[in-house]
């Protein structure tokens, strides 16, 4: 089964509208981390916001939040007030709690477009 | 500071023949790990270092061998390149290995390879 699944393969939004790009995640761990990397096309991995499954708030970063919902196993990211530098792939990733590091599993991700 | 440092930027290869893909972080980070990243799939992990001295598989490993001599250089290498090999190469790094905690990864810029 898939650890991460992300079931938008593109979505577009208009600038200045706020957009949420779906995540869900399967883990048997109590203690787990989630994360949200951007893409653009110039290929780098930018690490945008972080949320652990022991926090009681939804993470925020900036423009970026983080809708976690627990029992539905889903840590959706929600960008406001977009902008056309947002165009880019987003990824979702966990770690889960393990003796023997920190390792990521990353979804597919999502291609998300900006229209002026 | 730089970061973390990938070379070559990108290498186009002759099936068969040994590549290493270099991989240096000035951060001083505990963790250091490679991904491949091909369309459709997202990243998968192929190696990763707790620390310098410890080295572990990855969902990928098969084909690739890693070393940790120091903190600082994560190499990859490509004993008898083949074309399935080819794609996009991400080093990342992290403070710590213990799975606790936010332990960001940051990544490196990528390596291009191309294995024909």
């Amino acid at each position: 089964a898939q650890k991460i699944t992300q079931t938008q393969p593109g979505m577009f939004v208009q600038e200045k509208e706020a957009v949420t790009l779906d995540c869900t995640y399967d883990t048997s761990d109590q203690s787990y981390g989630l994360f949200w990397y951007k893409q653009p096309s110039s290929g780098e991995m930018i690490f945008l916001i972080y949320q652990g499954s022991y926090d009681e708030q939804n993470a925020t970063e900036g423009r970026y939040s983080l809708n976690f919902q627990k029992a539905r196993k889903s840590a959706n990211l929600v960008i406001s007030a977009s902008q056309l530098g947002d165009s880019a792939m987003y990824f979702c990733a966990m770690r889960e709690r393990e003796t023997s590091g920190s390792r990521l599993t990353f979804g597919e991700g999502t291609q998300l477009t900006v229209n002026p | 500071i730089a970061g973390i440092t990938q070379a070559p930027t990108s290498q186009i290869l002759a099936a068969g023949r040994r590549m290493t893909l270099r991989c240096t972080q000035d951060m001083r980070h505990n963790a250091m790990y490679w991904y491949r990243q091909d369309l459709g799939l997202g990243l998968r992990l192929i190696h990763y270092s707790n620390t310098a001295g410890t080295t572990g598989k990855g969902e990928v490993p098969d084909g690739y061998s890693v070393s940790r001599a120091n903190t600082d250089d994560f190499p990859l290498t490509l004993a008898s390149a083949v074309p399935s090999q080819t794609s996009v190469y991400f080093c990342a790094s992290s403070a710590h290995s213990g799975g606790a905690g936010t332990d960001t990864q940051y990544f490196g810029p990528g390596t291009r390879l191309t294995v024909l």
